[in-house]
């Protein structure tokens, strides 16, 4: 899987919108963006993926560049629950079932 | 319906005992993988099995780990002779369906090893 590269950490304040970017310069045409977070003490959880096109759901929106080189994830209005890691992860699009490469994610700290 | 579930959440052991990890995947699921989390460390792989086929073992750092993974469903996650070095959070995910798809990776909330 191709490399990401995140910010270690980020701050927001609580109600706020968060942008958390991912650069991905090596991205190929196939691999899909997904986001993984995990909460303290907690394993990690399933935000949000995408191929090209913007993507919403009921947790988070994905907003990718037109060159697919960078990705940012938004949240809408942070609260203190969302205090966690955040990773952005390539997977190959054939890659169904294969583990999941971590890198270190960017700490996001919400303050009330 | 039921989420990932591992047991025990916690376990403490001296250096050079055996351990035993258990993980109960979500019903259904084909694929299961392990996972480690060392302090101050991130995410690293160590082993997943999909359905019948041979287990990826690529990610065990020696031969004191291994997994097996019975009926499809529950696997236990084995470490012989524990070191210092093998203290960290194991976790254990689960996917749905095979190649092809993009599928999510549910994971449940990991055992704390400690050895001392």
């Amino acid at each position: 899987d191709a490399k990401t590269t995140q910010p270690n950490s980020m701050e927001s304040n609580e109600e706020e919108p968060v942008h958390l970017p991912c650069n991905h310069s090596t991205i190929s045409g196939t691999d899909y963006i997904h986001w993984y977070r995990q909460l303290p003490s907690q394993g990690p959880e399933y935000v949000i993926h995408g191929l090209t096109s913007n993507v919403n759901n009921r947790m988070a929106s994905l907003a990718i560049a037109e060159d697919r080189k960078s990705s940012t994830l938004i949240l809408h209005r942070a609260t203190l629950r969302d205090a966690a890691v955040y990773y952005c992860i390539l997977r190959a699009g054939n890659s169904g079932n294969t583990p999941l490469v971590f890198g270190k994610g960017t700490r996001l700290s919400v303050i009330a | 319906g039921a989420g990932v579930s591992q047991s025990p959440s916690n376990k403490v052991t001296e250096k050079g005992k055996d351990v035993e990890l258990r993980c109960d995947p979500i019903s259904g699921h084909t694929a299961l993988y392990w996972y480690r989390q060392s302090l101050g460390q991130g995410l690293e792989f160590l082993i997943y099995f999909q359905g019948n086929s041979a287990p990826d073992k690529s990610g065990l750092p020696s031969d004191r780990f291994s997994a097996e993974r019975t009926g499809g469903s529950v696997s236990t996650l084995t470490i012989q002779r524990t070191q210092q070095e093998d203290s960290a959070v194991y976790l254990c995910a689960s996917s749905l369906r095979t190649k092809g798809h993009q599928e999510t990776q549910y994971f449940g909330p990991g055992t704390r090893l400690l050895v001392l």
